[in-house]
C-alpha cells in the first residue's frame, strides 16, 4: 500500500464549477500538506502548504486537512480552463534533516469552457 | 522555474552509457533534490543535498549518484543507463529546513533505447 493515494482521474468539469481533488494518507506521523500544480510538460509549482489540521484559504483555492481520516482536500472555486493541469497532493513528517516529501499520483484536471 | 535551470532538456542515451544531468540554481538556496517522474507513480526522490557535498539517498536511489560542489550546481549521475531509467527527472531547491516549500525546474525529459 502506498504512504498516500490519490485518483488519477481523468477528472472533468464545467467552468464556474466547484472542484473537489482529495488524498488519502496512512503514515499518521505526516504534519506537512502541500499542493502542487503541474501543467503539461512543465515542473509542479507550489499552490499551497498547511500545517497539521484546518483549513487554509487563498484567493479561489482552499485546502483543508482532516488528520483524524487522514484525509486532505483541495477546493478550487469558479474553476477557469487556466485551472486545467495535473495536481499533486505532497506531505512530510517531522523527522529532522530529512525533508523528504512524498506525492501523490496526480490527479488530472479539465475545466471545459 | 524561476531561478532553476536544468541540462539537458531532452536526451536520448544508449543502453549502458554514463549520463549525467545538471541542475542550477541563482536562489543560493542550501537544499537541492532530484525526483523522477513515472506514470502511476508520481514524483519519486532520488537523492537530496542538504549543503555543498552533502548529500543522502532518497527512496529510489539505486543506479545514481550526485554530486554537489558548489551550492548553486546540483549533479544526477546513471552510471549505466538502462531502459528503467527512462523517465522525466527533475530538480527542486528549498530554502527551508523543513523542505515543505521546494521549488521546482522545468525537467529532463531522458530516453534510453
Amino acid at each position: 500500500q502506498k504512504e498516500v493515494e490519490q485518483d488519477p482521474g481523468p477528472l472533468s468539469v464545467p467552468e464556474g464549477a466547484i472542484v473537489s481533488l482529495n488524498c488519502t494518507y496512512s503514515n499518521s506521523a505526516f504534519q506537512y500538506f502541500m499542493w502542487y500544480r503541474q501543467y503539461s510538460r512543465k515542473g509542479p509549482e507550489l499552490l499551497m502548504y498547511t500545517y497539521s489540521s484546518g483549513n487554509k484559504e487563498d484567493g479561489r483555492f482552499t485546502a483543508q486537512v482532516d488528520k483524524s481520516s487522514k484525509y486532505i482536500s483541495l477546493f478550487i472555486r469558479d474553476s477557469q480552463p487556466s485551472d486545467s493541469a495535473t495536481y499533486l497532493c505532497a506531505m512530510r513528517g517531522p523527522s529532522q534533516g530529512a525533508q523528504k516529501l512524498v506525492f501523490g499520483q496526480g490527479t488530472r484536471l479539465t475545466i471545459n469552457p | 522555474d524561476a531561478g532553476i535551470t536544468q541540462s539537458p532538456r531532452h536526451k536520448v542515451t544508449e543502453t549502458g552509457t554514463p549520463v549525467t544531468l545538471r541542475c542550477h540554481q541563482t536562489e543560493n538556496h542550501r537544499y537541492m533534490y532530484w525526483y523522477r517522474q513515472d506514470p502511476g507513480h508520481g514524483l519519486r526522490l532520488i537523492h537530496y543535498s542538504y549543503g555543498v557535498k552533502d548529500t543522502d539517498k532518497g527512496e529510489v536511489s539505486d543506479g545514481y549518484s550526485v554530486s554537489r560542489s558548489k551550492t548553486e550546481d546540483f549533479l544526477l549521475t546513471l552510471e549505466s543507463a538502462t531502459s528503467s531509467q527512462t523517465s522525466v527527472y527533475f530538480c527542486a531547491i528549498s530554502e527551508s529546513a523543513g523542505g515543505y516549500e521546494q521549488y521546482f525546474g522545468p525537467g529532463t525529459r531522458l530516453t534510453v533505447t
